[in-house]
């Protein structure tokens, strides 16, 4: 079935370094991939999307490009904020499939001042 | 403001009791999700639905029951059955089309966190 493998973490960061979370999948299809940030205690927000091989979603500074070739959607950031301290996941959607998103485990990512 | 909102945002429950998590959304989205979180473990569906009167098991709906009898509403009962219920609960929805393309898109509630005591 269809997975996402996310890096592990929890990452830490100073701020203003850059920033590479990695995230591979395993789809059949051609799914849409998505990065969701979560701040604490709250619900997940969309921040970028791609849903063609080659696209690049791009946010807040952050950019994620489709790479089929290598299935893979790392989230991608030249210079973090102490604001960025949050969680963040990666998924798929085989929009030709069930139609539901299927999330990776998460990266914690902390940026110190 | 369209959005989609989960009650109550705490709620503590004593073993073998049931209860029941809120959403609600105004989004006029067809496809309506619950996704249960543990730390580490990512988010795992629990049911999801696409048309009112109708709903699918997820990857871990034992011992959880929906309904959907409103396309606005979307609650999730928690019952005695679930083994290890103290978790984060997410509902989400996004518009869908039956036969049409969908990016798939969800969007999020903030959430209702369970604590058995």
């Amino acid at each position: 079935g269809n997975s996402v493998t996310q890096m592990e973490g929890p990452v830490t960061l100073s701020e203003e370094a850059f920033l590479t979370i990695n995230c591979t999948y395993t789809a059949t299809g051609y799914p849409s991939l998505f990065w969701y940030v979560q701040y604490p205690g709250e619900g997940l927000q969309l921040l970028l999307k791609a849903t063609k091989a080659d696209d690049k979603g791009s946010n807040k500074g952050f950019e994620a490009t489709y790479r089929k070739e290598t299935t893979s959607f790392h989230l991608e950031k030249g210079s973090v904020q102490v604001s960025d301290s949050a969680v963040y996941f990666c998924a798929l959607s085989d929009w030709q499939g069930a139609q539901k998103l299927v999330f990776g485990q998460g990266t914690r990512l902390t940026i110190n001042p | 403001d369209g959005g989609i909102t989960q009650s109550p945002k705490y709620l503590f429950r004593k073993e073998g009791q049931n209860v029941t998590l809120s959403c609600e959304q105004n989004l006029n989205h067809d496809a309506m999700y619950w996704y249960r979180q543990d730390p580490g473990q990512g988010l795992r569906l629990i049911y999801y639905s696409q048309i009112v009167n109708d709903f699918q098991k997820g990857d871990i709906a034992e011992g959880y029951s929906v309904s959907r009898e409103k396309k606005e509403s979307f609650p999730l009962t928690v019952t005695s059955a679930q083994k290890n219920p103290t978790a984060f609960y997410l509902c989400a929805s996004r518009a869908y089309k039956a036969g049409g393309r969908n990016t798939g898109e969800l969007f999020f509630g903030e959430g209702s966190r369970l604590t058995v005591l």
